[in-house]
């Protein structure tokens, strides 16, 4: 099915761990957008890639680093693990034309 | 004060009512986009609208740029409605998002 995938959908880490977020798009979208979700705030966008080879900081940037593969794939790394990093991530894409974003399922990240 | 405010933070209803979504904003936007997240966490993209009004089965958005402000309203709500709408604008090639309005549509 066309869409936005990510994985994985859980992750226990430990303090101090790395790992990375993968997320893939069918659609030929140019952009690809990395968001974290906390209780009782809005989505907040970490980093974002306009087109493949570019990538920019968002709101809450620091701790990650991202890479725009190809077209398709926007991968968002955490290269030390805090617990502050305790969050939902979602990517997303956006076609450029007229119809809106499509988010990937999430990845529910624990940092212990 | 938040860019992108919403109200009501929380909404019970009765199946049947009619259910309206409010969202403020106070910058700038090229754009102005209604979601839905569903218990299980998933996002959809409900509308994207930078003008006038859109209508997908029971729901309607409609949107004021001069008011800089959004409505999404849901007819003859059901359970299945039952979700957190968000309300997001876009703001120079990024989204500023709206903290949600819980729903929750009773039989």
């Amino acid at each position: 099915n066309a869409g936005v995938t990510q994985t994985p959908k859980f992750q226990v880490l430990k303090t101090g761990q790395s790992m990375t977020l993968q997320c893939a798009q069918d659609m030929n979208h140019n952009s690809m957008y990395w968001y974290r979700q906390d209780p009782g705030m809005g989505l907040r966008l970490i980093y974002y890639s306009a087109s493949e080879g570019t990538t920019d900081k968002g709101e809450v940037p620091n701790g990650y680093n991202v890479s725009r593969l190809n077209k398709r794939e926007f991968s968002l790394r955490l290269e030390s693990a805090a617990p502050s990093q305790t969050s939902v991530y979602f990517c997303a894409s956006l076609s450029g034309l007229n119809y809106g974003y499509t988010f990937g399922s999430g990845t529910r990240l624990t940092v212990v | 004060k938040n860019e992108v405010e919403q109200s009501p933070q929380n909404l019970t209803a009765q199946e049947g009512e009619f259910i309206t979504i409010n969202c403020s904003y106070s910058v700038g936007i090229s754009a102005l986009h209604w979601l839905q997240q569903h218990p299980g966490g998933g996002i959809v993209s409900l509308f994207m609208l930078s003008s006038g009004k859109k209508k997908h089965g029971r729901l309607i958005a409609t949107i004021n740029i001069q008011e800089k402000h959004s409505s999404l309203h849901i007819t003859a709500s059901h359970p299945r409605d039952s979700a957190v709408y968000i309300c997001a604008v876009d703001n120079t090639d990024k989204l500023i998002f709206g903290t949600g309005t819980r729903l929750q549509v009773f039989p």
